[in-house]
């Protein structure tokens, strides 16, 4: 099993529309999830932390569920904008700092 | 700008040659990683510095990969004897300790190997 695994994708939605990305982790001792955004041939932007709470800034909600071992993050009222590819990310443990990303799900959001 | 800064931006050599990359951290940063990304996949770690000492490198780091921080400052990731699948986006990213995550990446390396 993958260290992180997401969505496949890629989300094609028009504008509007609220989009959801899931991912699930394998090892039950992370403590750090974040959700970073990358857009294409430039480099990885944090989005948001994922607390245990769960979490929202503005149009971006992110939960974690830490007995299923899965983070989600939903979109509402999608930009143009917000077209990108989103990567899940936990900290490796075991090690100070470091980040396992997933592979990303890529979104396009059309007029 | 300042911002983390990676040279050259991009770099086209052909099999067997030696590759050198550049990063210059946010200044005051103590920590500066690096990490890979394929065509298609997440960046992968690296290695990473505290300072000039080097304390973690992941066992994609083969022995024809060697990074370097010599005073604590710039690093350097030097890649000897080039094959084709070391193609890829080489990134760098800096924080000052103790940080979770990741705030502040370069623009990144990208190498072709022909």
């Amino acid at each position: 099993r993958k260290e992180v695994e997401q969505d496949p994708g890629p989300f094609n939605v028009p504008e509007g529309a609220t989009v959801a990305f899931n991912c699930t982790y394998s090892n039950s001792a992370s403590q750090s999830f974040f959700w970073y955004r990358q857009d294409c041939r430039k480099e990885p932007k944090l989005l948001m932390s994922v607390y245990s709470s769960g979490n929202e800034d503005g149009r971006f909600t992110a939960q974690l569920n830490r007995a299923s071992q899965y983070i989600s993050l939903l979109i509402r009222d999608s930009k143009l904008s917000d077209s990108a590819t989103y990567l899940c990310v936990v900290n490796m443990v075991g090690s100070q700092g470091n980040l396992i990303f997933g592979k990303g799900t890529k979104l396009s959001v059309k007029p | 700008d300042t911002g983390v800064s990676q040279n050259p931006r991009h770099k086209i050599t052909k099999r067997g040659q030696n590759v050198t990359f550049r990063c210059d951290p946010i200044s005051e940063h103590n920590r500066l990683y690096w990490y890979r990304q394929t065509l298609g996949q997440g960046p992968e770690f690296l290695t990473y510095f505290q300072n000039e000492a080097q304390l973690e490198k992941s066992r994609l780091l083969s022995d024809r990969f060697s990074a370097e921080r010599p005073k604590g400052s710039f690093s350097t990731l030097e890649i000897q004897r080039t094959e084709q699948g070391d193609s890829a986006m080489y990134l760098c990213a800096s924080s000052v300790t103790p940080t979770g995550d990741l705030r502040y990446f370069g623009p990144g390396t990208r190498l072709t190997v022909l």
